[in-house]
């Protein structure tokens, strides 16, 4: 079956410092993997997906098949990109549906 | 119009009542998706429509009940609910049901006393 880990539930970092979002997935498949973002009082939001291989508000994720990672990271933290950052995993076959991790609130003080 | 919107923002109901939510898209998009979202937890997948005609449904009690009058409108129809079914409710479309990005509503919140 699959399943989205997102080990932790809260990273807090200082502006300026490196952010790295952990995200491991199981899935027998080709997966497509996704980061999304949720700001405060906003919708949920796409962030990246891995085919399209995009760097993003500074943020990329590269696909690690061998790992089964798929781990969002930027440089460089900025206090706005303080959100709940949730990993999703889309299936190849059947009715494909996306699968999302419980996802990490990432807060960035300044 | 580049939004999935979603009515009411709020809701609150008795278990006895019959409710529905309300989600619009002018996309042109012919996938759409409810989800269940309860507080710090990740959206969870209870239906999915594809070209109108209901593709998924995640064994969701049938007190939850979806329509997709048309490609683009979805509703869900809710009777008899219980408080634990309190959550927010997305809804989502994609261009198609396939590796297509999904687009987010902005949510319903559902109180059941």
């Amino acid at each position: 079956a699959q399943r989205v880990t997102q080990p932790e539930k809260l990273l807090s970092v200082f502006k300026g410092a490196p952010v790295e979002l952990k995200c491991n997935y199981s899935y027998s498949g080709s997966p497509e993997l996704f980061w999304y973002v949720q700001y405060s009082r906003q919708r949920l939001q796409l962030l990246l997906r891995h085919i399209s291989r995009e760097s993003i508000k500074g943020f990329t994720a590269d696909l690690n098949k061998g790992e089964t990672s798929f781990h969002l990271k930027k440089p460089f933290a900025q206090e706005e990109d303080s959100a709940m950052y949730y990993c999703a995993l889309k299936t190849d076959t059947g009715f494909q549906k996306l699968v999302f991790g419980t996802g990490t609130r990432l807060l960035v003080s300044p | 119009d580049t939004e999935v919107t979603q009515t009411p923002k709020h809701l609150v109901m008795g278990m006895t009542n019959k409710k529905s939510l309300k989600c619009e898209q002018h996309m042109g998009h012919r996938a759409m998706y409810w989800y269940k979202q309860k507080a710090k937890k990740p959206p969870e997948l209870m239906f999915v429509y594809s070209y109108e005609k209901l593709s998924i449904n995640e064994s969701v009690p049938s007190r939850f009940s979806p329509e997709c009058p048309n490609s683009s409108l979805l509703n869900l129809h809710l009777h008899a609910l219980q408080p634990e079914d309190s959550a927010l409710y997305l809804c989502a479309s994609s261009q198609s049901h396939s590796l297509d990005t999904q687009y987010f509503g902005p949510g319903t919140r559902l109180t059941v006393l």
